[in-house]
């Protein structure tokens, strides 16, 4: 089955700086690459996602950005702010299911 | 809508007891799934559903059984429940057309002693 792998697993930026976390899958076959942003006690938010014809999409401070021949996609949050702080998940889906990374829990320091 | 809703919040079971998570959603979505998350272990699919009817396994199916008789509902039974199945649990489902995310339950958060 497919293998995602995200780093770093903990990321502290000064508020202002930018942030940003990669991840790499096995299964060439993945066509999806779903971004969630998780808050202490709730469930996972979807906050971009990126299919695999396109390279880059943007969505105000949020972009991701996809190499498929490295088999490698990468969240970057920009300006960040204190409310960015989280864990986040990436996915990667070659149909029906999806494989999550293990999470990278974001501090934003004022 | 309510989206997507899970109940109990919290559950204590004892070992080799059995217990059914309840999972809806009103968004008349296709796809729902089940899964389970673990300290340093992401999120683990347990079993997912692509119509009423139609069940499959995900990575982790072994201890839970799945049924979907309708759309909105998709009820996660434990059979006999053991400690290695303490954890949190998430539903989830999604659109079979147009975009692909899928949308979270607020999970149950599951101990087995």
């Amino acid at each position: 089955g497919e293998n995602v792998e995200q780093h770093p697993s903990t990321l502290s930026v000064q508020e202002g700086d930018s942030a940003v976390i990669k991840c790499t899958y096995s299964d060439s076959a993945s066509n999806y690459f779903p971004w969630y942003k998780q808050e202490l006690g709730k469930g996972p938010q979807l906050i971009i996602d990126i299919r695999s014809n396109v390279g880059e999409k943007k969505d105000q401070r949020i972009a991701v950005t996809l190499n498929k021949t490295a088999k490698h996609f990468s969240l970057h949050i920009t300006e960040t702010q204190p409310e960015d702080s989280a864990v986040y998940f990436c996915a990667a889906s070659p149909g029906n299911q999806f494989y999550f990374g293990t999470g990278t829990s974001l501090t934003v320091i004022p | 809508n309510a989206g997507v809703t899970q109940t109990p919040k919290f559950q204590v079971l004892k070992t080799g007891q059995s217990m059914t998570l309840q999972c809806a959603q009103d968004m008349n979505h296709e796809y729902m799934s089940w899964y389970r998350q673990d300290p340093g272990m992401g999120l683990r699919l347990i079993h997912y559903s692509v119509g009423a009817g139609i069940t499959d396994q995900g990575e982790v199916p072994n201890g839970y059984n799945v049924s979907r008789s309708t759309t909105e509902d998709f009820p996660l039974r434990l059979l006999s429940a053991a400690p290695s199945q303490t954890s949190v649990y998430f539903c989830a489902s999604r659109s079979a057309g147009g975009t692909l995310g899928q949308y979270f339950g607020p999970g149950t958060r599951l101990t087995v002693t």
